[in-house]
């Protein structure tokens, strides 16, 4: 039973370009969260999501950020624009359910923005 | 502030000697989880305790919860090279309408 994919683990980008994260859940879930991580910091919340649905934004920046769980296919986090401080681990946690009581992460992406 | 603030930040211990690491947190809550993140990894659940429960065991761990001080506690014992990790606490409020809250966690080396 595969983990939580995240992909790519490393992205490198510009300022100005976007940058696309991936996330697929562990099989059987469809409950999503994103978390930032910047250096030596704790994880922020950013959004949650149920399959086509945004429950819970939050912690999302305003402007250039938009998240998404399609039907089918992972779930992706979107950032427009970049600006060097969108640099930091992007991770994304499954659960089974809302409960929220025990959180499955992946590897997270690294992004870094030039 | 963070909703969860691990202390110290940093703890380094030898092999074999117990590691404890604290949390406290500010409003009211529904759980509190414990969570190790190796370097470049992500998060890995360690154990939940609910509002109700003081204490809970799983293995080498052992978590206590108070909530009248609003603060947790997670004890490592006979620490292992391989538990050289941070170690985050979360806080859930309950109901899953949003994303656990997490501390800036206390960084962990076990010296061989």
């Amino acid at each position: 039973n595969a983990g939580v994919m995240q992909n790519p683990r490393h992205l490198v980008r510009r300022r100005g370009q976007e940058a696309r994260l991936r996330c697929s859940p562990m099989k059987g879930h469809s409950h999503v969260y994103w978390y930032r991580q910047l250096p030596e910091e704790g994880l922020k919340f950013m959004v949650y999501l149920q399959k086509e649905n945004i429950i819970d934004e939050s912690g999302m920046p305003k402007e250039r950020f938009s998240a998404e769980f399609p039907k089918e296919g992972p779930s992706i986090l979107r950032i427009q624009q970049v600006v060097r401080g969108d640099s930091a681990a992007y991770f994304c946690a499954s659960s089974p359910d809302r409960t929220n009581e025990k959180l499955f992460f992946g590897s997270g992406t690294q992004l870094s923005v030039l | 502030s963070q909703q969860g603030e691990e202390d110290p930040q940093a703890l380094s211990i030898q092999e074999g000697e117990n590691a404890t690491m604290n949390c406290s947190y500010k409003t009211s809550i529904n759980n509190l989880q414990w969570y190790r993140q190796n370097s470049g990894r992500g998060l890995v659940h360690l154990i939940l305790i609910r509002s109700n429960e003081r204490e809970k065991h799983s293995g080498r761990l052992r978590v206590t919860l108070d909530t009248s001080k609003k603060s947790s506690s997670l004890l490592i014992t006979a620490s292992r090279a391989a538990d050289t990790a941070s170690y985050f606490c979360a806080t859930g409020s309950g109901g899953g309408a949003d994303g656990l809250t997490f501390g800036k966690g206390t960084h962990l080396i076990i010296q061989p």
